[in-house]
């Protein structure tokens, strides 16, 4: 079965600087997805990146970048230039690409703190 | 528009007793989603639904686990017999994009004794 490992209960950052929140994961499968999603107060759960396994360029959105390791099985998320607005729970995500279950499995997620 | 509607807000019930949970996602909303969440697991897809219709349910822990979405305004998620390692906050999310955008629901927190 695959895991999701986010190490880091918290991360602070004072706005306008870089954070990189981490991610583990752990599979045998070659072919899938990993996702990094953002909740905040509001309890929406937004899409932030998606990287596909098979691509070896970094996923990159705006201020928000990935550094994916597939070997390592590393999936960080950077946010660079923080905003208030970037405070919120950020989960990071893995889903099979190869058939079978379309659910996702989670990390238990990062919480942002974001100082003015 | 209200958001995403759960009921109950709060459950606490006997071991071996059966629980249901009500959700009403926001209208016009084609996706809904059914999520545990526990301090030992995290959060967990359980199933989701699209058109009413389930599509992946492989995220339910067991048998005693079971959902339905009899209309678009409406999904229910049962525990029958609940048991105490069932207890977590249960969400209820709905999306018109399917993955991209979610809308989360308060939660039920459920205590199973």
């Amino acid at each position: 079965a695959q895991t999701v490992t986010q190490s880091q209960p918290e991360m602070s950052v004072q706005e306008a600087e870089t954070v990189t929140l981490s991610c583990t994961y752990d599979t045998s499968e070659s072919d899938y997805y990993l996702f990094w999603y953002k909740q905040p107060p509001s309890r929406q759960m937004i899409l932030v990146i998606r990287q596909e396994a098979y691509k070896q360029q970094n996923a990159t959105e705006n201020r928000f970048s990935v550094n994916f390791q597939k070997a390592a099985k590393s999936f960080s998320l950077k946010i660079s230039d923080s905003q208030l607005g970037d405070a919120a729970m950020y989960f990071c995500a893995y889903r099979s690409a190869s058939g079978g279950s379309y659910i996702p499995t989670f990390g238990r997620g990062t919480s942002l703190i974001v100082h003015p | 528009d209200a958001g995403v509607i759960q009921s109950p807000r709060h459950e606490v019930t006997e071991m071996g007793q059966e629980v249901t949970l009500r959700c009403k996602p926001i209208s016009g909303h084609d996706y809904l989603f059914w999520y545990r969440q526990t301090m030992m697991r995290g959060l967990e897809l359980l199933i989701y639904f699209n058109n009413n219709v389930p599509i992946d349910d492989s995220g339910m822990p067991e048998d005693r686990f079971s959902a339905k979405m009899p209309n678009a305004s409406f999904s229910t998620l049962k525990i029958q017999p609940s048991e105490p390692r069932d207890s977590a906050v249960y969400f209820c999310a709905s999306s018109y994009v399917g993955w991209e955008t979610q809308y989360f629901g308060p939660g039920t927190r459920l205590l199973v004794l």
